[in-house]
């Protein structure tokens, strides 16, 4: 089983709709978890961190399952510019770690 | 602050020659982290340090790959000699104790023909 696994898409929806992706994670000693986003041939920046309480930053709303060993993004009200690939991301400990990323779900927002 | 500068952005090469990826990452962090990317594998972690010293080369792919950070500034990237398969985008990234995610730099992608 791979380490960080998710759809790589790509989902294609129009303005102003609701997407969610979803993700996996293979290691059940992973303490921290991260959304990027990729724009095309760009570096992954970071969009936000996910908590077990599950957060949200505006639009997007990130969820926690720590039982099933599933995160989630959600994006509501979706922009043009949102159109990006999403990278799932994990770190393995709670001090030093190295994030371990997902390959990316791809994201294409139409007019 | 500038971020993490990474540099050239673009190197073609031929097959054998040397290659120098440099990095520089942003002041006050103190983990260095050097990411490969395509489309196959996406992100894989080559090599990491915290305060200059490597802490795990795991990820290299073979000894043809070496990493030094001599200082808290500057890090390198070597491949020697290259081949065709090591043609990805190169990412360097740095992080404060490692917490709340990295800062990426721009990248540098690699054409080895």
């Amino acid at each position: 089983r791979k380490e960080v696994e998710q759809d790589p898409g790509p989902f294609n929806v129009p303005e102003g709709a609701t997407v969610a992706f979803n993700c996996t994670y293979s290691n059940s000693a992973s303490q921290s978890f991260f959304w990027y986003r990729q724009d095309c041939r760009k570096e992954p920046k970071l969009l936000m961190s996910v908590y077990s309480s599950g957060n949200e930053d505006g639009r997007f709303t990130a969820q926690l399952n720590r039982a099933s060993q599933y995160i989630s993004l959600l994006i509501r009200d979706s922009k043009l510019s949102d159109s990006a690939t999403y990278l799932c991301v994990v770190n393995k400990y709670s001090g030093y770690s190295t994030l371990t990323f997902g390959k990316g779900t791809m994201l294409l927002v139409s007019p | 602050d500038a971020g993490v500068i990474q540099s050239p952005r673009h190197e073609v090469t031929e097959m054998g020659q040397e290659v120098t990826l440099r990095c520089k990452p942003i002041s006050g962090h103190d983990y260095l982290f050097w990411y490969r990317q395509t489309m196959m594998r996406g992100l894989e972690l080559l090599i990491y340090f915290n305060n200059n010293v490597p802490i795990d080369d795991s990820g290299m792919p073979e000894d043809r790959f070496s990493a030094k950070m001599p200082n808290a500034s500057f890090s390198t990237l070597k491949i020697q000699p290259s081949e065709p398969r090591d043609s990805a985008v190169y990412f360097c990234a740095s992080s404060f104790q490692g917490r709340n995610g990295y800062t990426f730099g721009s990248g540098t992608r690699l054409t080895v023909v």
